[in-house]
């Protein structure tokens, strides 16, 4: 089956520290650019984090940018998002999405989402 | 980073009912732009991709349109499962913003 699972989601302290992880099964996972997705009630749907391919190509959002580290393990079919210095407001169900450009470049979407891990920052 | 406007934010609606939802682009993103229904507890799910184009899979009452700054998704004839929010997103730019969603409800 065609799927991504994430998992790692957790109650925090403000300042901590989380590594979410993403395993992906069902298609070549190697040759896909990945994303992180975050919901929460007060920001909404954020885009967090891209990782190209081949890992050669990473970006972050502002809000994270210097705080989470996005990497990916080919050989494991796994994505991840290593999160510190956790703020109350990272708090949201966090999201790893499949990216791909449509047939002759005419856009580019996530295709594949996993049903998210919840992650609360709180003192 | 490009900012995507979303009215109404919550609609009330019937089985049966054709149900209109707009995004609006801070500026133009050509046709790269998408929407995606999301239900609590589910994966969330793409239904149109570059501006007009059905998923694979999607039904057929479901429709996007537009270019450049406006865009439309309509759901032709709500159905049960239709009962969801809704999200537009740009990816014309490196940052993929999303719209604030619209919740489609009873």
């Amino acid at each position: 089956e065609v799927q991504l699972v994430e998992s790692g989601g957790a109650l925090e302290l403000p300042g901590g520290s989380l590594r979410l992880s993403c395993a992906a099964s069902g298609f070549n996972f190697s040759t896909y650019e990945m994303d992180w997705v975050r919901q929460s009630p007060g920001r909404g749907l954020e885009w967090v984090s891209y990782i190209s391919a081949g890992s050669a190509a990473i970006y972050y959002a502002d809000s994270v940018k210097g705080r989470f580290t996005i990497s990916r393990d080919n050989a494991k079919n796994s994505l991840y998002l290593q999160m510190n210095s956790l703020r109350v407001e990272d708090t949201g169900v966090y999201y790893c999405a499949r990216d791909r450009w449509g047939a002759g470049h005419t856009g580019r979407y996530f295709d594949l989402w996993g049903r998210g891990t919840p992650v609360t920052v709180s003192s | 980073d490009i900012q995507m406007t979303q009215s109404p934010s919550s609609l009330s609606a019937a089985v049966g009912d054709r149900v209109t939802i707009i995004c609006r682009a801070s500026r133009s993103v050509s046709s790269f732009l998408n929407w995606y229904q999301f239900k609590p507890g589910e994966a969330p799910k793409l239904l149109i991709f570059a501006a007009s184009t059905l998923q694979s899979g999607v039904p057929s009452r479901f429709a996007g349109s537009g270019s450049e700054t406006e865009f439309t998704l309509t759901i032709s004839s709500l159905q049960p499962e239709d009962f969801a929010t809704y999200y537009c997103q740009q990816t014309y730019a490196t940052f993929r913003t999303f719209g604030q969603g619209t919740k489609v409800e009873t």
